[in-house]
Formats: C-alpha cells, sequence, structure tokens
C-alpha cells in the first residue's frame, strides 16, 4: 500500500541532543512538508520542498533543518537551538509540485524533551 | 495574511444528532478550502474539498459548501456516528504565488452513545 511513514512514532530527548525525525514516502509525489502540531494551535509549517536538493522555510523553521536527497525521503533534524521542541510532528506530501491542498499525512512523531 | 478561524471545542454529541462546525476565513484572491479529519493518535486526512464559491463538497455523509459572500465552510453532517469522533480542521489554500495550505486550529468532536 502507498503511503507516508514516519518513525519514530515516539522520542524522548535530553535538552541540547539534536534528533532526526524520519519520513519516506511511495506515493512518487514531489512535494513533501513538515508541520507542528501543538494543543489549540493548529498545524504549523516548518520546511517543505517541492522538488529533489532543494526546499524553503516555512513559517517556523527557526531551530531546524531538513534534506531532500531522495525523492521519498525528508528527514526533519530538531537541533538543540530549537527552544520549545515538545510536540507532535507530521510529515505530509503532495503529487504536484505546485500544492493543490491535496496533502497526504503520516501518522506523525511525538518528541518529548525530558 | 489568510487565515482560518473554527468554532472552539471540544462538541459533544448524541449518536444520531446533527453537526454542523463552523468556519470562517480571510483571504486574498480565490482560495481553495478543505476540510481534514484527525483519528486519536494519527495523521489528518482530507475528508472534502472545494474549489470555487458555491461548490459542496461531501464525503461520507459530510457535507460543506464554499459561501464566500460570508467567507465561510461550515461542515455539516445529518447523523453523526460515535465512529466520527475526531479533530476537524478547516484549511485553505491560497491564491496565486506559492500556494501554502493554512490551517485552523481545529474542533474537536466527542460522539456519545
Amino acid at each position: 500500500d502507498g503511503g507516508i511513514t514516519q518513525s519514530p512514532k515516539y522520542l524522548f530527548r535530553k535538552e541540547g541532543q539534536n534528533v532526526t525525525l524520519s519520513c519516506e514516502q511511495n506515493l512518487n509525489h514531489d512535494a513533501m512538508y513538515w508541520y507542528r502540531q501543538d494543543p489549540g494551535q493548529g498545524l504549523r509549517l516548518i520546511y517543505y520542498s517541492q522538488i529533489v536538493n532543494d526546499f524553503q522555510k516555512g513559517d517556523i523553521a527557526e531551530g531546524y533543518s531538513v534534506s531532500r536527497e531522495k525523492k521519498e525521503s525528508f528527514p526533519l533534524t530538531v537541533t538543540s537551538a530549537q527552544k520549545n521542541p515538545t510536540a507532535f510532528y507530521l510529515c505530509a506530501s503532495n503529487e504536484d509540485r505546485a500544492n493543490t491542498g491535496e496533502l497526504f499525512f503520516g501518522e506523525g512523531s511525538r518528541l518529548t524533551v525530558l | 495574511g489568510d487565515s482560518v478561524t473554527q468554532m472552539e471545542g471540544p462538541v459533544t454529541l448524541s449518536e444520531e444528532a446533527f453537526l454542523t462546525i463552523n468556519c470562517t476565513y480571510t483571504a486574498t484572491g480565490y482560495p481553495s478550502l478543505f476540510w481534514y479529519v484527525q483519528y486519536p493518535g494519527e495523521g489528518l486526512q482530507l475528508l472534502l474539498k472545494a474549489t470555487k464559491a458555491d461548490d459542496k463538497g461531501s464525503n461520507k455523509g459530510f457535507e460543506a459548501t464554499y459561501r464566500k459572500e460570508t467567507t465561510s465552510f461550515h461542515l455539516e453532517k445529518g447523523s453523526v456516528q460515535v465512529s466520527d469522533s475526531a479533530v476537524y480542521f478547516c484549511a485553505l489554500l491560497q491564491s496565486g504565488g506559492y500556494q501554502k495550505v493554512t490551517f485552523g486550529t481545529g474542533t474537536k468532536l466527542q460522539v456519545i452513545p
């Protein structure tokens, strides 16, 4: 079955550590996105990539980094510079580089900083 | 900038009750509008969409009509089930430029037997 796989589902981090969240898709979609979800705030866009080897900052990119070396993979690194990293992180994809709004989401990764 | 406002939850209904979740938007141009649903512990799924004024999106018994005159896209269902318990997000896709999806804050629906 085609879809988006995020791992790990749960992750605990000590302050000062970098962590990388994995996102893999087998939908052959061009565009991929990372969102952060906090209670009562909806979804906020961290980074997006419309094509391999290219990515753009979203609304809340500070303290995060990404790469897009392969079409199917878009890992997110939460760095120690992110002041409040505890959140639910969602990866999504879109078939077209020009966002149609029809996003396919993974099941999410919940990061907790201890 | 563009924004989406949803009614605050949680909304608690008995099974077979009528559901309305209000959504209004602010946008330049002519955005496309969406409803997404998130079941507990999962990512979001597209529920329905409408791309122009007066369009009605529908899926799984849910409906929403794109009302440009009131800048609204309210979600309705005639008879909810326990399995409809989830968080519902209204969203818009900007027109022009890079087309970013802007989400509302979500409305939690709980349906009790």
